[in-house]
């Protein structure tokens, strides 16, 4: 079956610098999280999107944002980059029932992000 | 508010050994979720199991098995004859009744010697 698709697995970049980081949820999934994972620590919620629309925000720095595409993927970008950005990030998905009720979510690889 | 506590940030077995995980959920919902994820070193979240409120019966699959009481708001999992492949960080969560977002408590490090 096919899964949650980010890309790339493995991103550096110096300090200051912008990344963009992509998801490709499950197909007909209409829902996308990102997840901010830093060494050692849980992951936490940044963002949601439903039917490409913003639909609940965690805490997502400034620097960052982030949009859900007509095709339902899904782009993080983060611009002025500082170290404490180095964490892995994960995309998951999911599709709303009839009911608006968002049924499991489905975890992708996720993204390795190293600040220089 | 939600919060999971996983009060236990790392422990270390010999293999062969039985271990057990705590995990203690914090809602006021009704409807809500559990999850059990395991992260092996290569960092991807492995799903394991997932538990509605209404559903205290314990499962078993394996050597696995998770115990749901929420008289003690608790969801503990259980690693039976404990094997060097199990070493990981393994992360509890919960969501509401939306799905809307994972609540996730802050990881227990096991370390399974051989």
């Amino acid at each position: 079956a096919a899964g949650v698709i980010q890309s790339p697995r493995h991103l550096i970049k110096e300090k200051r610098e912008t990344a963009t980081l992509k998801c490709y949820p499950i197909p007909r999934h209409d829902t996308v999280y990102w997840y901010q994972q830093g060494p050692g620590q849980d992951p936490q919620f940044l963002i949601s999107f439903y039917e490409k629309m913003q639909s609940d925000k965690g805490s997502i720095p400034d620097r960052f944002s982030a949009q859900q595409f007509s095709d339902y993927h899904s782009e993080l970008n983060m611009s002025s980059l500082e170290l404490g950005d180095s964490a892995l990030y994960f995309c998951a998905s999911s599709l709303k029932s009839y009911r608006g009720q968002d049924n499991e979510q489905f975890f992708g690889p996720g993204t390795r992000l190293t600040v220089l | 508010a939600q919060k999971v506590t996983q009060a236990q940030t790392e422990i270390s077995v010999v293999e062969k050994e039985d271990v057990t995980l705590d995990c203690v959920y914090e809602t006021r919902d009704t409807t809500y979720y559990l999850f059990w994820y395991k992260q092996p070193p290569s960092g991807e979240l492995v799903f394991l199991i997932r538990r509605n409120s209404f559903d205290e019966q314990n499962e078993i699959s394996g050597r696995y098995s998770w115990n749901f009481q929420k008289s003690t708001s608790s969801f503990n999992f259980t690693i039976t004859a404990s094997q060097v492949v199990d070493s990981a960080v393994y992360f509890c969560a919960l969501t509401l009744y939306n799905f809307n977002k994972f609540y996730f408590g802050s990881g227990t490090k096991l370390n399974v010697k051989p």
